[in-house]
Protein backbone atom coordinates (compact mmCIF):
# COMPACT_ATOMS: atom_id res chain seq x y z
CA UNK A 1 0.00 0.00 0.00
CA UNK A 2 1.11 3.82 -0.23
CA UNK A 3 3.05 4.92 2.42
CA UNK A 4 4.88 8.67 2.71
CA UNK A 5 7.03 9.16 5.54
CA UNK A 6 7.73 12.72 5.98
CA UNK A 7 10.90 13.58 8.12
CA UNK A 8 13.87 16.94 8.58
CA UNK A 9 11.45 19.25 10.15
CA UNK A 10 12.38 20.61 13.44
CA UNK A 11 13.32 24.05 14.97
CA UNK A 12 15.67 26.59 13.22
CA UNK A 13 16.19 30.18 13.47
CA UNK A 14 15.19 32.67 11.30
CA UNK A 15 17.31 33.22 8.10
CA UNK A 16 18.22 29.40 8.28
CA UNK A 17 17.78 26.38 6.00
CA UNK A 18 16.32 22.81 6.43
CA UNK A 19 15.46 20.14 4.13
CA UNK A 20 12.79 18.22 4.18
CA UNK A 21 12.48 14.32 2.96
CA UNK A 22 9.59 12.38 2.00
CA UNK A 23 10.10 8.63 1.29
CA UNK A 24 7.61 7.00 -0.70
CA UNK A 25 6.83 3.55 -1.36
CA UNK A 26 3.92 1.12 -3.10
CA UNK A 27 3.46 2.86 -6.14
CA UNK A 28 5.74 3.70 -9.24
CA UNK A 29 7.17 7.50 -7.75
CA UNK A 30 8.19 8.70 -11.04
CA UNK A 31 5.11 8.05 -12.44
CA UNK A 32 3.20 10.55 -10.54
CA UNK A 33 3.41 14.35 -9.11
CA UNK A 34 4.31 14.92 -5.96
CA UNK A 35 3.83 18.11 -4.07
CA UNK A 36 4.24 19.76 -0.28
CA UNK A 37 1.65 21.29 1.48
CA UNK A 38 1.76 23.14 5.10
CA UNK A 39 -0.57 24.07 7.54
CA UNK A 40 0.31 26.90 9.95
CA UNK A 41 -0.59 26.50 13.81
CA UNK A 42 -4.48 26.62 13.81
CA UNK A 43 -5.01 28.00 10.12
CA UNK A 44 -5.67 26.07 6.60
CA UNK A 45 -4.22 24.12 4.24
CA UNK A 46 -1.71 25.99 1.54
CA UNK A 47 -0.11 24.39 -1.82
CA UNK A 48 3.47 24.89 -1.26
CA UNK A 49 4.95 23.29 -4.22
CA UNK A 50 4.14 20.62 -6.60
CA UNK A 51 6.71 18.82 -8.98
CA UNK A 52 5.96 16.54 -11.84
CA UNK A 53 7.12 12.55 -12.45
CA UNK A 54 9.84 14.14 -14.64
CA UNK A 55 10.68 16.76 -12.58
CA UNK A 56 9.98 19.59 -15.59
CA UNK A 57 6.93 21.24 -14.64
CA UNK A 58 7.34 22.75 -10.98
CA UNK A 59 4.79 25.00 -9.05
CA UNK A 60 5.91 27.42 -5.96
CA UNK A 61 3.71 29.81 -3.64
CA UNK A 62 4.35 33.44 -4.14
CA UNK A 63 5.11 33.04 -0.54
CA UNK A 64 7.69 30.52 -0.94
CA UNK A 65 9.26 31.50 -4.48
CA UNK A 66 13.15 32.15 -4.60
CA UNK A 67 13.19 30.26 -1.06
CA UNK A 68 12.53 26.62 -1.33
CA UNK A 69 13.38 24.77 -3.73
CA UNK A 70 11.55 21.81 -4.66
CA UNK A 71 13.09 18.18 -6.23
CA UNK A 72 12.72 14.61 -6.43
CA UNK A 73 15.00 11.50 -6.52
CA UNK A 74 13.06 8.97 -9.26
CA UNK A 75 15.69 6.05 -8.26
CA UNK A 76 15.22 6.28 -4.19
CA UNK A 77 11.39 7.42 -4.55
CA UNK A 78 11.95 10.26 -2.45
CA UNK A 79 10.94 13.91 -2.62
CA UNK A 80 12.66 16.61 -1.01
CA UNK A 81 11.91 20.45 0.02
CA UNK A 82 14.83 22.67 0.62
CA UNK A 83 13.81 25.90 2.20
CA UNK A 84 16.14 28.58 2.54
CA UNK A 85 15.72 32.07 4.39
CA UNK A 86 13.25 30.74 6.68
CA UNK A 87 11.09 33.02 8.28
CA UNK A 88 8.54 32.86 11.65
CA UNK A 89 5.44 32.83 9.02
CA UNK A 90 6.67 29.34 7.94
CA UNK A 91 6.40 27.82 11.00
CA UNK A 92 3.90 24.83 10.07
CA UNK A 93 3.11 20.98 9.70
CA UNK A 94 4.44 20.46 6.31
CA UNK A 95 3.08 17.37 4.74
CA UNK A 96 4.27 15.16 1.80
CA UNK A 97 1.43 14.48 -1.00
CA UNK A 98 0.76 12.55 -3.86
CA UNK A 99 -1.27 13.62 -6.56
CA UNK A 100 -3.45 11.01 -8.24
CA UNK A 101 -5.27 12.79 -10.93
CA UNK A 102 -6.21 16.46 -12.07
CA UNK A 103 -9.26 15.88 -10.21
CA UNK A 104 -7.74 13.60 -7.25
CA UNK A 105 -5.50 15.56 -5.82
CA UNK A 106 -3.65 14.45 -2.61
CA UNK A 107 -5.50 10.83 -1.97
CA UNK A 108 -2.25 9.84 0.14
CA UNK A 109 -1.09 12.36 2.81
CA UNK A 110 2.09 11.96 4.96
CA UNK A 111 1.95 12.17 8.50
CA UNK A 112 3.36 15.32 8.56
CA UNK A 113 6.76 17.15 9.87
CA UNK A 114 6.49 20.32 11.76
CA UNK A 115 9.06 22.53 11.03
CA UNK A 116 9.37 25.68 13.60
CA UNK A 117 10.97 29.08 12.89
CA UNK A 118 12.24 31.06 15.86
CA UNK A 119 15.09 32.23 17.78
CA UNK B 1 -4.80 32.77 -7.25
CA UNK B 2 -7.33 33.68 -4.37
CA UNK B 3 -8.37 30.84 -2.07
CA UNK B 4 -11.38 29.47 -2.57
CA UNK B 5 -14.85 30.78 -0.16
CA UNK B 6 -15.86 28.68 2.51
CA UNK B 7 -17.98 29.48 5.32
CA UNK B 8 -15.74 29.21 8.71
CA UNK B 9 -17.98 27.13 10.45
CA UNK B 10 -21.39 24.92 10.30
CA UNK B 11 -22.94 22.69 13.05
CA UNK B 12 -25.71 20.58 13.44
CA UNK B 13 -27.33 18.11 16.13
CA UNK B 14 -26.77 13.98 15.13
CA UNK B 15 -29.12 12.78 12.84
CA UNK B 16 -29.42 15.68 10.74
CA UNK B 17 -27.90 16.70 7.62
CA UNK B 18 -24.89 19.74 6.65
CA UNK B 19 -24.21 20.96 3.47
CA UNK B 20 -20.71 22.96 3.12
CA UNK B 21 -20.23 25.01 0.56
CA UNK B 22 -17.60 26.21 -1.36
CA UNK B 23 -17.22 28.82 -3.98
CA UNK B 24 -14.58 29.59 -6.50
CA UNK B 25 -14.68 31.58 -10.12
CA UNK B 26 -15.47 30.23 -13.48
CA UNK B 27 -11.17 29.72 -13.37
CA UNK B 28 -11.55 26.66 -10.48
CA UNK B 29 -14.62 25.20 -9.60
CA UNK B 30 -16.90 26.59 -12.60
CA UNK B 31 -14.42 25.53 -15.24
CA UNK B 32 -14.08 22.16 -13.83
CA UNK B 33 -15.46 18.94 -12.72
CA UNK B 34 -12.50 18.81 -10.89
CA UNK B 35 -13.22 19.42 -7.08
CA UNK B 36 -12.13 17.39 -3.83
CA UNK B 37 -13.24 17.66 -0.69
CA UNK B 38 -11.07 16.29 2.87
CA UNK B 39 -11.40 15.42 6.33
CA UNK B 40 -9.10 16.49 8.99
CA UNK B 41 -9.47 16.05 12.98
CA UNK B 42 -7.20 17.68 14.91
CA UNK B 43 -3.57 16.57 15.10
CA UNK B 44 -3.76 14.19 12.14
CA UNK B 45 -3.09 14.54 8.49
CA UNK B 46 -6.03 15.55 6.20
CA UNK B 47 -8.37 12.52 4.43
CA UNK B 48 -9.44 12.70 0.71
CA UNK B 49 -13.88 12.44 1.36
CA UNK B 50 -14.63 13.19 -2.10
CA UNK B 51 -12.96 13.57 -5.42
CA UNK B 52 -13.77 14.50 -8.89
CA UNK B 53 -17.10 16.37 -7.48
CA UNK B 54 -18.92 14.18 -6.56
CA UNK B 55 -17.20 10.55 -6.08
CA UNK B 56 -16.15 8.70 -3.01
CA UNK B 57 -13.38 6.93 -2.37
CA UNK B 58 -13.27 3.70 -1.33
CA UNK B 59 -14.18 3.12 2.36
CA UNK B 60 -15.60 6.58 2.90
CA UNK B 61 -19.38 6.61 3.75
CA UNK B 62 -22.07 7.12 1.73
CA UNK B 63 -23.60 9.54 3.60
CA UNK B 64 -20.49 11.86 2.60
CA UNK B 65 -21.73 13.57 -0.90
CA UNK B 66 -20.17 15.83 -3.26
CA UNK B 67 -22.15 18.28 -6.34
CA UNK B 68 -21.47 21.16 -7.54
CA UNK B 69 -23.84 23.95 -9.52
CA UNK B 70 -21.53 26.90 -11.37
CA UNK B 71 -18.91 28.40 -9.19
CA UNK B 72 -19.87 26.84 -5.80
CA UNK B 73 -19.58 23.28 -5.17
CA UNK B 74 -20.76 21.45 -1.69
CA UNK B 75 -20.58 18.73 0.42
CA UNK B 76 -23.52 17.17 2.25
CA UNK B 77 -23.27 14.95 5.12
CA UNK B 78 -26.32 13.29 5.63
CA UNK B 79 -27.05 11.45 9.24
CA UNK B 80 -24.34 13.14 10.93
CA UNK B 81 -22.51 11.15 13.72
CA UNK B 82 -19.98 12.38 16.56
CA UNK B 83 -17.07 11.39 14.65
CA UNK B 84 -17.86 13.68 11.67
CA UNK B 85 -17.05 16.57 13.90
CA UNK B 86 -13.76 17.76 11.69
CA UNK B 87 -12.54 20.76 9.62
CA UNK B 88 -13.44 20.11 6.13
CA UNK B 89 -11.54 21.61 3.00
CA UNK B 90 -12.65 22.14 -0.57
CA UNK B 91 -10.25 21.92 -3.07
CA UNK B 92 -10.67 22.80 -6.92
CA UNK B 93 -8.51 22.09 -10.12
CA UNK B 94 -7.44 25.94 -11.36
CA UNK B 95 -5.51 24.81 -15.07
CA UNK B 96 -2.04 25.62 -15.31
CA UNK B 97 0.04 27.34 -12.47
CA UNK B 98 -1.11 26.89 -9.88
CA UNK B 99 -2.87 23.84 -10.39
CA UNK B 100 -4.81 23.67 -7.67
CA UNK B 101 -6.40 25.85 -4.91
CA UNK B 102 -7.99 25.49 -1.30
CA UNK B 103 -10.72 26.42 -0.01
CA UNK B 104 -10.23 28.15 3.67
CA UNK B 105 -11.79 25.19 5.63
CA UNK B 106 -14.85 25.14 7.48
CA UNK B 107 -15.48 23.87 11.24
CA UNK B 108 -18.07 21.22 11.65
CA UNK B 109 -19.65 21.22 15.18
CA UNK B 110 -21.33 18.01 15.77
CA UNK B 111 -24.11 19.87 18.69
Amino acid sequence: QVQLVESGGGLVKPGGSLRLSCAASGFTFSDYYMSWIRQAPGKGLEWVSYISGSGNTIYYADSVKGRFTISRDNANNSLYLQMNSLRAEDTAVYYCGHIQTSGYPLDYWGQGTLVTVSS
Amino acid sequence: QSALTQPRSVSGSPGQSVTISCTGTSSDVGGYNYVSWYQQHPGKAPKVMIYDVSKRPSGVPDRFSGSKSGNTASLTISGLQAEDEADYYCCSYAGNYPSWVFGGGTKLTVL
